[in-house]
């Protein structure tokens, strides 16, 4: 049974980094079928995907055009977890921050596994 | 962007049958997935692929394609059911290519 451990801060200053990471259990992040998510929600955006990382031989990221200039996804292989970093946080950026394992469907990607999420805020 | 339009509510009693679309553009073409989310949780995956459910995902959850609106079906709702529904495609042209509808709220009268 595959499960994410999300931690991180929960408050984090306006033009500071916002850092959060995933821990795995029951599958690997260097695995070949499984792309790593992260996904905020919001009450004025919605649910809103920020961006992966996965392997494929070698490692791959895409981001979201609308944070792409601020966020790092990175794995870490030897503790099994993969993070997020997004720089210039604004309070526009307060939401909860989702991570969640992603498989390949019939025509792109679903999410199947959900950490249970870390409310972020960000505040001085 | 590519964009999927959800209604923002639907009510039924329980017992009865609750159906909630989801729109967009060739729509078709794509592979429709559905999350419930309750308060306070994050959202788990009901049915992928149009219409495959997840292990443990009870036989009253279904999905369905037609045209240019997929379709969750819940059969023999029950007061749990009660939750936020999203749709979600994967779409390469969009600014992101996981795409989210802006839910759906199943209120169970």
């Amino acid at each position: 049974q595959v499960e994410l451990q999300q931690s991180g801060p929960g408050l984090v200053k306006p033009s500071q980094t916002l850092s959060l990471t995933c821990a795995i259990s029951g599958d690997s992040v260097s695995s070949n079928s499984a792309g790593w998510n992260w996904i905020r929600q919001s009450p004025s955006r919605g649910l809103e995907w920020l961006g992966r990382t996965y392997y494929r031989s070698k490692w791959y990221n895409d981001y979201a055009v609308s944070v792409k200039s601020r966020i790092t996804i990175n794995a870490d292989t030897s503790k099994n977890q993969f993070s997020v970093q997004l720089n210039s946080v604004t309070p526009e950026d307060t939401a909860v921050y989702y991570c969640a394992r992603g498989r390949v469907g019939l025509v792109g990607d679903y999410l199947d596994v959900w950490g249970k999420g870390t409310t972020v805020t960000v505040s001085s | 962007s590519y964009v999927l339009t959800q209604p923002p509510s639907v009510s039924v009693a329980p017992g009865q049958t609750a159906r909630t679309t989801c729109g967009g553009d060739n729509i078709g073409s794509k592979s429709v997935h559905w999350y419930q989310q309750k308060p306070g949780q994050a959202p788990v995956l009901v049915v992928y692929d149009d219409s495959d459910r997840p292990s443990g995902i009870p036989e009253r959850f279904s999905g369905s394609k037609s045209g240019n609106t997929a379709t969750l079906t819940i059969s023999r709702v029950e007061a749990g059911d009660e939750a936020d529904y999203y749709c979600q495609v994967w779409d390469t042209t969009s600014d992101h290519p996981v795409v989210f509808g802006g839910g759906a709220k199943l209120t169970v009268l």
